[in-house]
């Protein structure tokens, strides 16, 4: 059974960044995506963007372009997601998630989050 | 693409038959998942590609629709299966994959 280890709490200050790793248990890294969603407090799920480490081939969110960057480390087959700039809005719960339930349609594969990490809280207060 | 899930909450009881609905402002053929959320927990696939059941989930849950209107359905609601749902395109995919706002089922 895969899962994926996400790193602990952050408390940061406005305008700083926050950087959160995501580490699978088991599977093959670089054969699948992973994504990246966050929850604010009582809301609900918010997509920000995914990486394929097989081809390092990243896609953002359009509201977080230029805020977001998503890298995966082959080495140690950790995903990270960091946030620049961060304002009281972005306190919220991050999730990574593995594209792991392939589905073929037309040519074209497309992946559906099966596995999802613990998620990691992140505060963002003065 | 914007989803809209209705309603945004619901009472029910046990054992009865429950139905969420999620609306895409335009098409998105079949590419539609459901995730089921408990409070203080990572989300959980359900039901993928609009109507495929996921490995491990209970037959009493069912989705189907296609193009802008899709439904999951509990046939009998179990204690276990109050929580918040939430439907997700993948119309875009890899980009731009959107939520619905989710439909939290409390118990009546």
């Amino acid at each position: 059974q895969v899962h994926l280890a996400q790193s602990g709490a952050e408390v940061k200050k406005p305008g700083s960044s926050v950087k959160v790793s995501c580490k699978p248990s088991g599977g093959t890294f670089s054969y699948y995506a992973f994504s990246w969603v966050r929850q604010a407090p009582g809301q609900g799920l918010e997509w920000m963007g995914s990486i394929t480490p097989m081809v390092d081939k990243v896609n953002y969110a359009q509201k977080f372009q230029g805020r977001v960057t998503i890298i995966a480390d082959k080495s140690t087959t950790t995903a990270y997601m960091e946030l620049s700039s961060l304002r009281s809005e972005d306190t919220a719960v991050y999730y990574c998630a593995r594209e792991g339930r392939r589905v073929p349609v037309a040519g074209m594969d497309y992946y559906y989050m099966d596995v999802w990490g613990q998620g990691t809280t992140v505060t963002v207060s003065s | 693409i914007q989803l809209t899930q209705s309603p945004s909450s619901l009472s029910a009881s046990v054992g009865d038959r429950v139905t969420i609905t999620c609306r895409a402002s335009q098409g998105i053929s079949s590419y539609l998942a459901w995730y089921q959320q408990k409070p203080g927990k990572a989300p959980k696939l359900l039901i993928y590609a609009a109507s495929t059941l996921e490995s491990g989930v209970p037959s009493r849950f069912s989705g189907g629709g296609s193009g802008t209107d899709f439904t999951l359905t509990i046939s009998s609601l179990q204690p276990e299966d109050f929580a918040t749902y939430y439907c997700q395109q993948l119309n875009d995919y890899p980009r731009a994959l959107t939520f619905g706002g989710g439909t939290k089922v409390e118990i009546k």
